[in-house]
């Protein structure tokens, strides 16, 4: 059973540019959830979808935005990036999302120069 | 007050010894109790998983939850060099809606 699948693995972008990371869940998984990790932060939440739409949002500018298609892969958008940005932007796929497990796929390191 | 503490560590132990990671949450109502492994560079592993009070043991490793206390632990019996990693305690909110993680416990074993 194939596990998440995030890409790009890395990415180096300018300040101001925008950016669209991918993930696709576990086959079945119908949630996906993005964090962003920072060292001093530790795992942020950013958002999760199910079936298409955002059930849930956490405390990050609408800079960040994302969407779920209908085979469950999702994608996240950042625009006008800035240098705090940079971080590790970590998806996680669980097959409800609400007291089930959900297991994360390697992230995309994502540099703001 | 956070939402999900953990002691950021490192937390030092020998090889052999039993290591203990604690982590204590503040929605009374929370459900649903996760441990992650992640080492430096890669993403969180989900190691394992608690709903009810009580222990769970899976090898090594057991969890151990009370929920009248707020307070769920990791214990990793046996402890390697392998398990050198930082520990993620994860919990989901009384709408289950959304995992909430603390920052981490650094563990190292020396050998």
């Amino acid at each position: 059973k194939a596990g998440v699948t995030q890409t790009p693995r890395y990415l180096i972008k300018t300040r101001g540019q925008q950016v669209t990371l991918s993930c696709s869940p576990i086959s079945g998984h119908r949630s996906v959830s993005w964090y962003q990790q920072t060292p001093g932060q530790g795992l942020q939440f950013l958002f999760e979808y199910f079936s298409e739409t955002q059930r849930n949002k956490g405390n990050f500018p609408g800079r960040f935005s994302g969407r779920q298609f209908s085979n469950s892969r999702s994608e996240m958008n950042v625009s006008t990036l800035e240098l705090g940005d940079s971080a590790l932007y970590l998806c996680a796929s669980s097959s409800t999302g609400r007291d089930t497990e959900a297991f994360f796929g390697q992230g995309t390191r994502l540099t703001v120069v | 007050q956070k939402e999900v503490e953990q002691n950021s560590g490192p937390l030092s132990v020998p090889e052999g010894a039993i290591a203990s990671l604690n982590c204590t949450y503040s929605d009374r109502g929370s459900q649903s109790f996760f441990w992650y492994r992640q080492y430096s560079g890669k993403s969180p592993e989900l190691i394992m998983s608690i709903y009810s009070n009580g222990d769970k043991e899976d090898g090594r490793f057991t969890a151990q939850l009370n929920k009248a206390s707020q307070y769920v632990s990791l214990l990793i019996r046996d402890s390697q060099p392998s398990d050198s990693a930082t520990y993620l305690c994860a919990v989901t909110g009384q709408s289950n809606d959304k995992l909430i993680f603390g920052t981490g416990t650094r563990l190292q074993v020396f050998p």
